[in-house]
């Protein structure tokens, strides 16, 4: 696509409870990015795609955040037992870099701001 | 981590003026990102600059990578410019963890 395409827009759920949130990258990055925003404050890293691999997840802030890139196009991001401090903008983002050290330019997506009451 | 700092962390302006908007950070990177969020959230692309001098219509930047810092010029600022702007930055010989700064919020008034 033209953009990175990022679904739901908005998700509201309940405590407990289990929510997928996706994203479609820019067609033919390699690379794919995971960021969670908080009110008021800056993005902040999650997990980083390159292919199919997860290169590092090291901002996963714990077991409860899974994701996936299973045919290295399209990511899910999981979160199980949601709790309310996971509400949260997930922004997803996208580079043609490839290679361990990639430093190409990122582009996000409009992100999905999940609320959890 | 990368530590990124951001001033003026809030700044308002009259229409027409010129501001300037800085980022310093504390280790070597071999890639800086200036960004827009608007009040919608979406997050614009404005420079990928990891050194030099780049200048896009009303707005330019530049980054010194070898004093740690980098510059957002805006001129003749007009209130769609309002929103936060965001310096990102990958340290050099990490796997592209674009690490965010702190933002500085500007507010453009008729």
């Amino acid at each position: 696509g033209a953009g990175v395409s990022q679904t739901p827009s908005n998700k509201v759920t309940e405590k407990g409870k289990y929510v997928e949130l996706r994203c479609d990258p820019i067609s033919g990055h390699t690379a794919l990015y995971w960021y969670r925003q908080s009110l008021g404050q800056g993005p902040e890293f999650l997990i980083y795609f390159q292919g199919t691999g997860a290169a590092d997840d090291s901002g996963l802030p714990n077991d409860r955040f899974f994701a996936v890139r299973p045919e290295g196009s399209v990511s899910t991001l999981k979160i199980q037992r949601t709790e309310r401090g996971d509400s949260a903008v997930y922004l997803c983002a996208s580079t043609s870099g490839s290679g361990s050290v990639n430093t190409g330019e990122l582009f996000f997506g409009e992100g999905s701001r999940l609320t959890v009451l | 981590g990368i530590q990124v700092e951001q001033s003026p962390p809030d700044l308002i302006l009259q229409e027409g003026a010129n501001s300037t908007l800085r980022c310093n950070f504390s280790d070597s990177v071999n890639n800086l990102q200036w960004f827009h969020q608007n009040p919608w959230g979406q997050l614009i692309n404005l420079f990928y600059i990891p050194s030099g001098t780049k200048q896009n219509g009303r707005l330019s930047a530049t980054t010194v990578a070898t004093e740690r810092y980098s510059l957002l010029y805006i001129s003749s600022s007009q209130t769609t410019d309002s929103g936060v702007y965001f310096c990102a930055v990958v340290r050099t010989g990490t796997a592209s963890k674009l690490t965010f700064g702190t933002g500085t919020r500007l507010q453009v008034t008729l």
